[in-house]
């Protein structure tokens, strides 16, 4: 089934605690990105990469790091998470073409992360 | 001031009624996106246009780049249909956005009743 995987489901965790949440999609996807998404704020765009090796910041890139060493895989690092980047998180990826990188995305099931 | 905005922010209608959110952006944009978000928080990716009009089943989704707007219309609603609908926006590369970013609106929660 085409999907794309993201784990944990739910972590809560401490502030200062290192952590990763991984995306990992299997449908050769160029592109993947990150999303958090808040009460009154919507969905706001992380970090995003075009393809492997190629990673740009999104709107809120503040105290994350991710890493795209294999076309699969997109890893969500949080070095020292704070109470603010509690969230829920989504990873999406879609298709990329020679004409278009414009396609709809497949989102993950969301990560929902708490910080205390 | 966002650069996506949706409207209404909440929507209550009887099942069968024509329903339609509207999206307006303040960006060049070279797409537009419908997503939905379930009750159970999973969302999915309704329509990508960036001109004209498309059509799935019930929903219709058209656009008009001039005026920088969109529609969302459901036909013949029903419960199953309630949910978050949002709009997001690709910004243009020839107006200064990144290939690659997207722009949501704060979505409208739509609930349908029996």
């Amino acid at each position: 089934e085409a999907q794309v995987t993201q784990n944990p489901r739910y972590l809560i965790t401490v502030t200062g605690k290192k952590l990763t949440v991984t995306c990992s999609q299997n449908m050769n996807h160029e592109y993947m990105s990150w999303y958090r998404q808040d009460p009154g704020l919507g969905l706001r765009q992380i970090y995003y990469s075009m393809n492997v090796e190629v990673t740009d910041k999104g709107d809120v890139p503040e105290g994350y790091k991710v890493s795209r060493k294999e076309k699969r895989n997109f890893p969500l690092i949080l070095e020292s998470p704070s109470p603010n980047q509690t969230s829920l998180y989504f990873c999406a990826s879609s298709p990329r073409d020679r004409t278009s990188w414009l396609h709809p995305h497949t989102f993950g099931s969301g990560t929902r992360l708490t910080v205390v | 001031k966002n650069e996506v905005e949706q409207s209404p922010q909440n929507l209550t209608a009887q099942e069968g009624e024509f329903i339609t959110i509207n999206c307006s952006y303040s960006v060049g944009i070279s797409a537009l996106h419908w997503l939905q978000q379930h009750p159970g928080g999973g969302i999915v990716s309704l329509f990508m246009l960036s001109s004209g009009k498309k059509k799935h089943g019930r929903l219709i989704a058209t656009i008009n780049i001039q005026e920088k707007h969109s529609s969302l219309h459901i036909t013949a609603s029903h419960p199953r249909d309630s949910a978050v609908y949002i709009c997001a926006v690709s910004p243009a590369m020839k107006y200064g956005g990144s290939q690659g970013n997207l722009i949501f609106g704060k979505g409208t929660k739509l609930s349908v009743k029996p």
